[in-house]
């Protein structure tokens, strides 16, 4: 069964800063990762996604992630935050081994951007 | 940009009570998920649907859920008999095929007293 791991539940960092997000997932098939964001009392926004191909992916407001298979990792980063970045992040992996690719989902990682 | 919407955006109903909540998915869009967000905690899968059937359920959604598209735009969450533990904020779900990512709905914050 799928599963994802976000280490770090908040993170801190100064605008300007780079900021790194941790993900790791655990498949059994070859995955499809996400990055989604939640402003604030809003709903999810997808930032980037990995099915095949380049395993560095780009995204939107300047993030990218990197499928890194040996370490089962894919790390969200950005190198330079902006204040506009606070939000909670999500990473997913979707079960392509279930019946119709349900998202799973970390448990969020909470950016807090210092001015 | 096509968007899925969902209506009410937030929802306070008294314990046993029925509520639906209602998505309007992308319109050429196949799949359709509900997954909920209890405040403080990760997203989770509630239900897919396709073709007019559920796909596949988890274990939270009981004989209490069940999930409707009434006609062809509207997919519809219904919770028979609320409970304080169903309070939560519902995401809507839609994707033009299993193999491609979904894109989520703002949610209904459902507030059981």
């Amino acid at each position: 069964a799928q599963s994802v791991t976000q280490l770090g539940s908040h993170v801190s960092v100064s605008e300007g800063a780079l900021v790194l997000l941790r993900c790791n997932y655990s498949s059994s098939v070859p995955p499809y990762l996400f990055w989604y964001v939640q402003y604030p009392n809003q709903g999810l926004q997808l930032l980037l996604k990995y099915t095949t191909g380049a395993t560095l992916v780009k995204g939107i407001n300047g993030f990218e992630a990197e499928f890194k298979k040996s370490e089962t990792s894919f790390h969200l980063t950005k190198p330079s935050a902006h204040m506009s970045d606070a939000a909670e992040y999500f990473c997913a992996v979707s079960d392509r081994g279930g019946a119709t690719n349900k998202l799973i989902f970390g448990t969020g990682t909470l950016l807090a951007v210092q001015p | 940009e096509p968007e899925v919407t969902q209506t009410p955006s937030h929802q306070v109903t008294q314990m046993g009570q029925e509520v639906i909540l209602r998505c309007v998915p992308i319109s050429n869009h196949l799949y359709f998920y509900w997954y909920r967000q209890i405040l403080g905690q990760k997203v989770e899968f509630l239900v897919s649907f396709y073709n007019n059937e559920i796909s596949e359920k988890s274990e939270i959604f009981d004989d209490q859920f069940s999930v409707e598209r009434p006609d062809g735009s509207n997919f519809t969450l219904k919770i028979r008999s609320t409970k304080l533990e169903d309070s939560a904020m519902y995401f809507c779900a839609s994707s033009e095929s299993g193999q491609t990512f979904q894109y989520f709905g703002p949610g209904t914050r459902l507030t059981v007293t």
